[in-house]
């Protein structure tokens, strides 16, 4: 199995909603990532997980919070989101030491209304 | 931190001629430099990478090439075709904790039949 899955691939929530996006993969990827990308601009990072520990946190609002609940699976929860949260969010993996293998999920796009 | 740029930002060319977009970086000590393709409403796919005790990379129809000292690396791809319209994103990289992946700005890239 050589995929990032992320599911939902559409989601569409009102603004006191509370949901939540997944990524699974089976690759033996010890670091996972959350991106969000805005159309036509190149994706930002916003949470790196190296060995299920958050290693890097991108000054992301708290509205955002991740979970890596075990080596193949990471979560982004999302709550109270703003409009300005629209946008599509990808997940990645790779090897923690090694960057070859870094793979993106097909994403969700997130509509927030 | 990493910081790249990527020019240029559109690049229309004919079906057949070459394309070439040159991204140029800060760090120094970046040492993995990765290219990737997104078409429409697609995730970035990883095309082709260099690591920087190499000069250049070539497959098929594509080419990076990285010149350490100037701080910049260059993708070309020759005898383009429509299916190659896409936007490309640079990257780069230094191996250690968090693989944070630094994108240039992205080049959006119309093949003319």
């Amino acid at each position: 199995d050589t995929e990032v899955t992320q599911t939902p691939k559409h989601l569409v929530m009102g603004m006191t909603n509370k949901k939540s996006l997944k990524c699974e993969q089976h690759m033996g990827h010890r670091a996972m990532y959350w991106y969000k990308q805005k159309a036509k601009k190149p994706p930002e990072l916003m949470f790196v997980y190296s060995y299920e520990k958050l290693s890097i946190n991108e000054s992301v609002p708290s509205r955002f919070s991740p979970e890596c609940p075990n080596s193949s699976l990471l979560n982004l929860h999302l709550h109270a989101l703003q409009p300005e949260d629209s946008a599509l969010y990808l997940c990645a993996s790779s090897q923690v030491d090694r960057h070859y293998g870094y793979t993106f999920g097909s994403g969700t796009r997130l509509t927030v209304v | 931190g990493e910081n790249v740029e990527q020019h240029p930002s559109t690049l229309s060319v004919q079906e057949g001629d070459s394309a070439v977009i040159k991204c140029t970086y800060s760090d120094s000590a970046s040492n993995y430099f990765p290219w990737y393709k997104q078409e429409l409403g697609k995730r970035p796919q990883l095309i082709i990478d260099i690591r920087s005790n190499v000069g250049e990379k070539k497959d098929q129809r594509i080419a990076v090439t990285l010149n350490k000292t100037a701080k910049h690396f260059s993708l070309h791809i020759t005898e383009t075709q429509p299916e190659d319209s896409a936007v490309y994103f640079c990257a780069a990289t230094l191996s250690g904790t968090g693989n944070q992946f630094y994108f240039g700005t992205g080049t959006s890239l119309t093949v003319i039949p």
